[in-house]
């Protein structure tokens, strides 16, 4: 199974500044065939339900404002939010699809300093 | 708009079964490959099993191999989730999720507690 291990567990940000959430997966989950990096990120709010935000590492969902950038290749992967809102504050968690079991990171619990 | 309503939760004592449901309203049921996800209160994400759109394919995570069953009826936009032999460690908010690959829609999910 591959693991996926974010870092930090938890992250205090002041308004306005930037965010930066990592994920690292315990073998590469990079494509070799399409070239494409088998990753997403999610956003939880207390309550609800995760809602995507990024996948195949870079690639925006729709209607996620474009503050939510990711980026990395391999086995490295970044979730940064450039000026982090009041609305931000939730739990991120990076998903590998590259094989089955699918697999989350623990979780980036995400604060306001 | 996509819905994905789940059902069937509940409290039921160790070694019981319960079969939760998934209504999907909104998109093409039949053309999506469908997901459990579980989340154990005040834990992270854990999937649990996935089903291809015509349900030639299935898959599950070890924990719940020879427990679990999952199954889909394309003809009422539906997917199941059966469960027996349930322990302590099953009780957790139980999610429907649509995509092979990343999970582009996801119910409100329903709470299943094992507890005697």
């Amino acid at each position: 199974d591959i693991v996926m291990t974010q870092s930090p567990d938890s992250l205090a940000v002041s308004l306005g500044e930037r965010a930066t959430i990592n994920c690292k997966s315990s073998q590469s989950v990079l494509y070799s065939s399409d070239n494409k990096n088998y990753l997403a990120w999610y956003q939880q709010k207390p309550g609800q339900p995760p809602k995507l935000l990024i996948y195949w590492a870079s690639t925006r969902e729709s209607g996620v404002p474009d503050r939510f950038s990711g980026s990395g290749s391999g086995t490295d992967f970044t979730l940064t939010i450039s000026s982090l809102q009041a609305e931000d504050v939730a739990v991120y968690y990076c998903h590998q699809y590259y094989n089955t079991p699918r697999t989350f990171g623990q979780g980036t619990k995400l604060e306001i300093k | 708009e996509v819905q994905l309503v789940e059902s069937g939760g509940g409290l039921v004592q160790p070694g019981g079964s319960l079969r939760l449901s998934c209504v999907a309203s909104g998109l093409t049921f039949s053309s999506y490959w469908m997901n459990w996800v579980r989340q154990a209160p005040g834990k992270g994400l854990e999937w649990v099993a996935k089903m291809k759109e015509d349900g030639s394919e299935i898959y599950y995570v070890d924990s719940v191999k020879g427990r679990f069953t999952i199954s889909r009826d394309n003809a009422k936009n539906s997917l199941y989730l059966q469960m027996n032999s349930l322990r302590a460690e099953d009780t957790a908010v139980y999610y429907c999720t649509s995509g092979v690959y990343q999970y582009d829609n996801w119910g409100q999910g329903t709470l299943v507690t094992v507890s005697s």
